[in-house]
């Protein structure tokens, strides 16, 4: 079954840092691209960051640009989202996606599967 | 950034009824334009992709078109499963944006 879990949400406070994680299983996890995308309590989907295959490019979203860094290990079939200076804004459910078919996040793309996703809430 | 606007923001409707949701991109996106369904707690699920291709596995009463700026989304006969929020995704661009939903309720 193909399948991605997220993990490492929680409470974190203002100016804090955390590192999610999802792992992926049933598929070629090393043959495309992987997105992280959030939604706040209530709110719409926002695209927060996109790695190639490879990990030769990655993208961000404006809001999270230079705080947040996106990586991915395909000998462990796993993304990651470090995401450092964390404001009250941030808080959302973070889900981890999979491209449909393509190797490059910035291709013409649109995702199939996605995991459940982790809660991060940020407050002191 | 490309903004993604979607009309109406919410609607009611019975079962058996066409419903119909429309996307407005604010500049061109070919037909780079997806649209996932999403019920409360749980993951959006993608239904179709590039305008008009029906993801493996979504049911066929679900349709897409346009181009360029002005898409649609169309349910042929509204079952009680699809009673849940739609967004559209321009993949035309990065970032990648998403309009603010759709809301289907049952009337």
């Amino acid at each position: 079954e193909v399948q991605l879990l997220e993990s490492g949400g929680g409470l974190v406070q203002p100016g804090g840092s955390v590192r999610l994680s999802c792992a992926a299983s049933g598929f070629s996890f090393d043959k495309f691209a992987m997105h992280w995308v959030r939604q706040a309590p209530g709110k719409g989907l926002e695209w927060v960051s996109g790695i190639n295959w490879n990990s030769g490019s990655v993208g961000y979203g404006d809001s999270v640009k230079g705080r947040f860094s996106i990586s991915r290990d395909n000998a462990k079939n796993s993304l990651f989202l470090q995401m450092n200076s964390l404001r009250p804004e941030d808080s959302a459910s973070y889900f981890c996606a999979k491209d449909i078919k393509f190797r490059y996040y910035d291709s013409n793309n649109a995702f199939d599967i996605w995991g459940h996703g982790t809660v991060v809430t940020v407050s002191s | 950034d490309i903004q993604m606007t979607q009309s109406p923001s919410s609607l009611s409707a019975s079962v058996g009824d066409r419903v119909s949701i429309t996307c407005r991109a604010s500049h061109s996106i070919n037909n780079f334009l997806n649209w996932y369904q999403q019920k409360p707690g749980k993951a959006p699920n993608l239904l179709i992709y590039s305008t008009s291709t029906l993801q493996s596995g979504a049911p066929s009463r679900f349709s897409g078109s346009g181009s360029g700026t002005e898409f649609n989304l169309t349910i042929t006969s509204l079952q009680p499963e699809d009673f849940a929020t739609y967004f559209c995704q321009q993949s035309s661009t990065t970032p990648r944006t998403f309009g603010q939903g759709t809301k289907v309720e049952i009337k």
